[in-house]
């Protein structure tokens, strides 16, 4: 069956250091990951998306993410963090028949 | 292009009463799936359909639950006899079948429905 596990349900930074959050994720077949961003009371936005092209996704508002087939890993990271980045981040990964899997979501927070 | 839409985005229900949330899907899409976020949890799967037809139910609680995607008007999520477990975040998307963009969903506001 396949999973996605977000290490961290919390990480916090200074502004301007850099992001790092984990995702790795279980599939049997090559797999399509999507990272998503939710801000409090609303919906999910798309960040970028691995769909075995390549490796190394960039995505909106200066975040990107590397797919590391030998690790299952799908690691989001952004070089330099904004007060704005504060939100709750899913990975995803998509099943065979559209249906998305989440993880439990990990909390940004950014110190000033 | 106007976003995925949902209403109402709060909705407040006694226990036994039926709640009723409405999905319209992004112009020139016609797949929705609907997604429940329980408080401290991730999104969780209940139901994918086409126009008229379901396509998986895998995540559906076996009762209580129904979800309708009619030729004509929103896709429909019913919740019967709600009780206070049923409190929790509504998420709607949808995506199309042009090339190879069917994997991308777009996601609605949500519905947050509290059972009092």
């Amino acid at each position: 069956a396949q999973s996605v596990t977000q290490l961290g349900s919390h990480v916090s930074v200074s502004e301007g250091a850099l992001v790092l959050l984990r995702c790795n994720y279980s599939s049997s077949v090559p797999p399509y990951l999507f990272w998503y961003v939710q801000y409090p009371n609303q919906g999910l936005q798309l960040l970028l998306k691995y769909t075995s092209a390549a490796t190394l996704v960039k995505g909106i508002n200066g975040f990107e993410a590397e797919f590391k087939k030998s690790e299952t890993s799908f690691h989001l990271t952004k070089p330099s963090a904004h007060m704005s980045d504060a939100a709750e981040y899913f990975c995803a990964v998509r099943l065979y028949g559209n249906k998305l899997v989440f993880g439990a979501g990990t909390i940004l927070r950014v110190k000033s | 292009n106007a976003g995925v839409m949902q209403n109402p985005r709060h909705l407040v229900r006694r226990r036994g009463q039926e709640a009723r949330l409405r999905c319209s899907p992004m112009k020139g899409h016609s797949h929705v799936y609907w997604y429940r976020q329980l408080p401290e949890e991730g999104l969780k799967f209940m139901v994918y359909l086409q126009k008229e037809n379901i396509i998986d139910e895998s995540g559906m609680p076996k009762e209580r639950f129904s979800a309708e995607f009619p030729k004509e008007g929103p896709s429909i999520l019913r919740i019967q006899q709600v009780v206070r477990g049923d409190s929790a975040a509504y998420f709607c998307a949808s995506s199309d079948t042009s090339g190879g963009n069917s994997y991308e969903q777009y996601f609605g506001p949500g519905t947050r429905l509290t059972v009092t």
